[in-house]
């Protein structure tokens, strides 16, 4: 089956230092990956889609400053959290989406705990 | 806009019982799919089952079945004889084949007693 990494699972960050966060798709290859943000309790909030060699798509309300995304492989994007806050302690899920598959099904990272002390 | 709507966000069912969980959705578009993901304790997300709008006829897999009715934008999880392990997190997600973006609904927290 398809596998998807996320690494770290869990980070802690002091406030105003940046922390990055790998996505990996281990046994296939994604052109499109997604991000996003689950409150505790909450639902998926999607940040952005990851296209594989060009610039990723922020959802309105998503500061792109902020959260630098990154795709430069088909196998590998990376989310960084810039000049972390507090309040930007949530836990991040990625997803990734077979290349040019009409599968509709996208594979979930286990999602990685943040938190900005 | 689209939305997904989970109007249960707690239920609990007894072992070897069958539960429903409720997801009503709204989109403008004709081509989309229907999907629930079960998110246990351990946070990954699983896909469960999965239902193409065009198709008429209901998605099953396993102890696992839905009830899609297209006019209603209603689509609900029957999970039949249920296990202990299927205490999770259940999210009712709704995905167009124009933007292939997820919307996920709020979510139904499912607990299963022994």
């Amino acid at each position: 089956g398809a596998v998807v990494s996320q690494h770290p699972s869990r980070v802690i960050c002091k406030s105003g230092t940046s922390v990055k966060i790998e996505c990996r798709s281990l046994d296939f290859q994604a052109t499109t990956m997604f991000w996003y943000r689950q409150f505790p309790k909450k639902s998926l909030m999607l940040m952005a889609t990851s296209n594989e060699g060009s610039k990723a798509t922020y959802e309105q309300g998503v500061e792109k400053d902020k959260f630098l995304i990154n795709h430069a492989s088909l196998t590998l994007s990376t989310l960084t959290v810039t000049s972390a806050h507090p309040e930007d302690s949530s836990f991040y899920i990625c997803s990734a989406k077979y290349r040019g598959s009409r599968s509709t099904e996208a594979f979930f990272g286990q999602g990685t705990r943040l938190t900005v002390v | 806009a689209q939305t997904v709507t989970q109007s249960q966000p707690e239920m609990s069912v007894q072992e070897a019982e069958t539960v429903t969980l409720s997801c009503t959705y709204d989109t403008s578009e004709n081509n989309y799919y229907l999907f629930w993901y079960k998110q246990p304790p351990s946070r990954q997300m699983i896909l469960v089952i999965r239902q193409e709008a065009y198709k008429q006829q209901n998605a099953t897999e396993n102890r696992f079945s839905v009830n899609f009715q297209k006019a209603a934008k209603s689509f609900s999880l029957k999970i039949s004889d249920s296990q202990l392990g299927d205490t999770a997190m259940y999210f009712c997600a709704l995905l167009t084949s124009g933007t292939y973006k997820y919307i996920f609904g709020t979510g139904t927290r499912l607990k299963v007693l022994a």
